[in-house]
């Protein structure tokens, strides 16, 4: 079975500072997809960054960058320099193959402190 | 950058009353989604819709739940009955590989 796991609920993070939101998977197909996405107060989900289990080098975005650790099965997103926008919801999730669904991790809050 | 569209964005119902959502997708796109979150959960997955076909749903879409495509391009989610746990959002979500596209959502309370 296919499995998401966020065990941080509620993160704080100090402006300006990085912060990591810890992400692990299970599945036992070797081909699948890492996404992490952003859920503000407004509801809609802002895709952030994508790791294939295939690629070699850690997916970076921006000033988010995903620690993708396929021996430990855990995809953790890095936020640098957090802003205060950066204050919602985020949600890890992974797709098997090309077309299937994806299954969702629970989340984590991050409130970034000015 | 192409966009999922949902209408309405916002929707009141009553308890058993019949709701429809629809999503316009984007072209060519053959595979499809909905997916709903219940406040303060994870998003769940409901339906998958290839080629103008279910073809895979979760244990959550039940004979209350359809989706159709009454016109060849936009496609519909129908709760036949709606019920107090069908207040969530729900989204449309269109996509191949990496390339995901999640409409904006429509937030659904039933009373």
């Amino acid at each position: 079975a296919q499995k998401i796991t966020q065990t941080q609920p509620g993160m704080f993070v100090q402006e300006k500072e990085a912060v990591t939101l810890d992400c692990t998977y299970d599945t036992s197909d070797p081909s699948y997809g890492l996404f992490w996405y952003k859920q503000p107060s407004s509801g809609e989900m802002i895709f952030l960054i994508y790791q294939g289990s295939y690629d070699q080098q850690n997916a970076t975005e921006g000033r988010y960058s995903l620690n993708f650790q396929k021996a430990r099965k855990s995809a953790n997103l890095v936020i640098s320099a957090s802003q205060l926008g950066d204050s919602a919801m985020y949600f890890c999730a992974m797709r098997l193959s090309n077309f299937n669904k994806f299954y969702f991790g629970s989340g984590t809050k991050l409130n970034v402190k000015p | 950058e192409p966009e999922v569209t949902q209408t309405p964005s916002h929707q009141v119902t009553q308890m058993g009353q019949e709701v429809i959502l629809r999503c316009v997708p984007i072209s060519n796109h053959l595979y499809f989604y909905w997916y709903r979150q219940i406040l303060g959960q994870k998003v769940e997955f409901l339906v998958s819709f290839y080629n103008n076909e279910i073809s895979e749903k979760s244990e959550i879409f039940d004979d209350q739940f359809s989706v159709e495509r009454p016109d060849g391009s936009n496609f519909t989610l129908k709760i036949r009955s709606t019920k107090l746990e069908d207040s969530a959002m729900y989204f449309c979500v269109q996509g191949i590989r990496e390339t995901q596209y999640f409409g904006p959502g429509t937030r659904l309370l039933v009373l």
